[in-house]
């Protein structure tokens, strides 16, 4: 089954324990981003990757880190959560250009303590 | 502010009647999509029309553009309990970086 498996499903940590939210799209798609999802403030882009070792920033980088190594993972890394960061994670993949649909992994609830 | 923004923020109606949502964004787009948020969830692509189009059908969605007016708006036909969900459309502009801007969404409510 085509999709964006994204994990944990929840997480709870404490200020400055660094975490990692990983995924990963078994469709072969070039394009991946991560979202995070606040009250009244809609969904807003943290990073994204054109392919294979190619990132960039989207409107809200800062505390926020992101690798592709290979095309079908895209993990998002907090190296000092704080709990302004607490927030809803979405993972998303298209087949090759940022403006195609997008595929949605579930998403990641953080809450940093 | 956003790019593109739903109306209204909340829709409450009953089962089997049509529900309409609104989009309108500022400048000039690609293309519009809709997306549907079931709680919590992921997002999930319903339709995308493109500049050049004025309207879209798939099942009992059906999404119209109006690029003069600088807005969509997607109509649910009879409605059901399952189309419970906030509804986002989401635009791509013609310059710049080509992303989607997501809107703050329709919360739509289906009252059996």
């Amino acid at each position: 089954e085509a999709q964006v498996t994204q994990n944990p499903r929840y997480l709870i940590t404490v200020t400055g324990k660094k975490l990692t939210v990983t995924c990963s799209q078994n469709m072969n798609h070039e394009y991946m981003s991560w979202y995070r999802q606040d009250p009244g403030l809609g969904l807003r882009q943290i990073y994204y990757s054109m392919n294979v070792e190619v990132t960039d920033k989207g409107d809200v980088p800062e505390g926020y880190k992101v690798s592709r190594k290979e095309k079908r993972n895209f993990p998002l890394i907090l190296e000092s959560p704080s709990p302004n960061q607490t927030s809803l994670y979405f993972c998303a993949s298209s087949l090759s250009r940022m403006n195609e649909k997008l595929f949605f992994g579930s998403g990641t609830q953080l809450s940093v303590l | 502010s956003q790019q593109g923004e739903e109306d209204p923020q909340a829709l409450s109606i009953q089962e089997g009647e049509n529900a309409t949502m609104n989009c309108s964004y500022k400048t000039s787009i690609n293309n519009l999509q809709w997306y549907r948020q079931n709680s919590g969830r992921g997002l999930v692509h319903l339709i995308l029309i493109r500049s050049n189009e004025r309207e879209k059908h798939s099942g009992r969605l059906r999404v119209t553009l109006d690029t003069s007016k600088k807005s969509s708006s997607l109509l649910i036909t009879a409605s059901r309990a399952a189309d419970t969900a906030s509804y986002f459309c989401a635009t791509v502009l013609i310059q710049g970086a080509q992303k989607l801007v997501f809107g703050q969404g329709t919360r739509l409510t289906i009252n059996p």
